[in-house]
């Protein structure tokens, strides 16, 4: 069974930093491209960033290019999110995704993150 | 960039009838492979968003054969051949074409 847990979210406030994780299991995590995608509280879903299987292509999103990273450890089987500079604009539902047909076939649960002075 | 846009954004259904969302790009979603990467997804209330249907018209392994998916270019459709109540919730068209984008989301609830 494919299984995403996204860890890391909390209260931080404007201008601080925050790293997200996902571990993945139930999948050989290696063979795929990975997503992490946004919900602002009450709002529509939003893509973030996406990373190519070996972290060859990594794509963001306009809204936080220059200030997020995503990374990946195949060998830990795990996806990240460094937020650096965050604003209140950011405070969201994080969510991460595996990709295949180029969209997302699988979400975890989400992790929230807060940002408010 | 792309922009997806849907409607209508409410959609009040009778359980047992039918219900359709439009979703459409402001560009050819047709990739340089020839496929067309328009896909739909399903957010129940409370719940992590789901795939229903891939590639326009693929339905995902466990969606019921009540979602089906159409469309070409730049115009696609969901449809749901009678609603039941667990298909409550928020539908997003998004499109894998080039990098991703949302629409902005249908809420479906019971009239």
């Amino acid at each position: 069974e494919v299984q995403l847990v996204e860890s890391g979210g909390g209260l931080v406030k404007p201008g601080g930093s925050l790293r997200l994780s996902c571990a993945a299991s139930g999948f050989t995590f290696s063979s795929y491209s990975m997503n992490w995608v946004r919900q602002a509280p009450g709002k529509g879903l939003e893509w973030v960033s996406s990373i190519s299987s070996s972290s060859s292509y990594i794509y963001y999103a306009d809204s936080v290019k220059g200030r997020f990273t995503i990374s990946r450890d195949n060998a830990k089987n795990s996806l990240y999110l460094q937020m650096n500079s965050l604003r209140a604009e950011d405070t969201a539902v994080y969510y991460c995704a595996r990709v295949s047909y180029r969209s997302p076939d699988y979400w975890g649960q989400g992790t929230l993150v807060t940002v408010s002075s | 960039d792309v922009v997806m846009t849907q409607s209508p954004l409410s959609l009040p259904v009778t359980l047992g009838q039918p219900a359709s969302i439009s979703c459409r790009s402001s560009q050819s979603l047709v990739y340089s492979d020839g496929n067309t990467y328009l896909n739909w997804f399903q957010q129940r209330p409370g719940q992590s968003p789901r795939r229903l249907i891939y590639k326009v018209s693929n339905r995902d392994s466990g969606v019921p054969d009540r979602f089906s998916g159409s469309g070409s270019g730049t115009d696609f459709t969901l449809k749901i051949s009678r609603v039941e109540a667990e298909d409550v919730g928020v539908y997003y068209c998004m499109q894998g074409t080039l990098l991703f984008t949302f629409g902005p989301g249908t809420k479906v609830d019971i009239k």
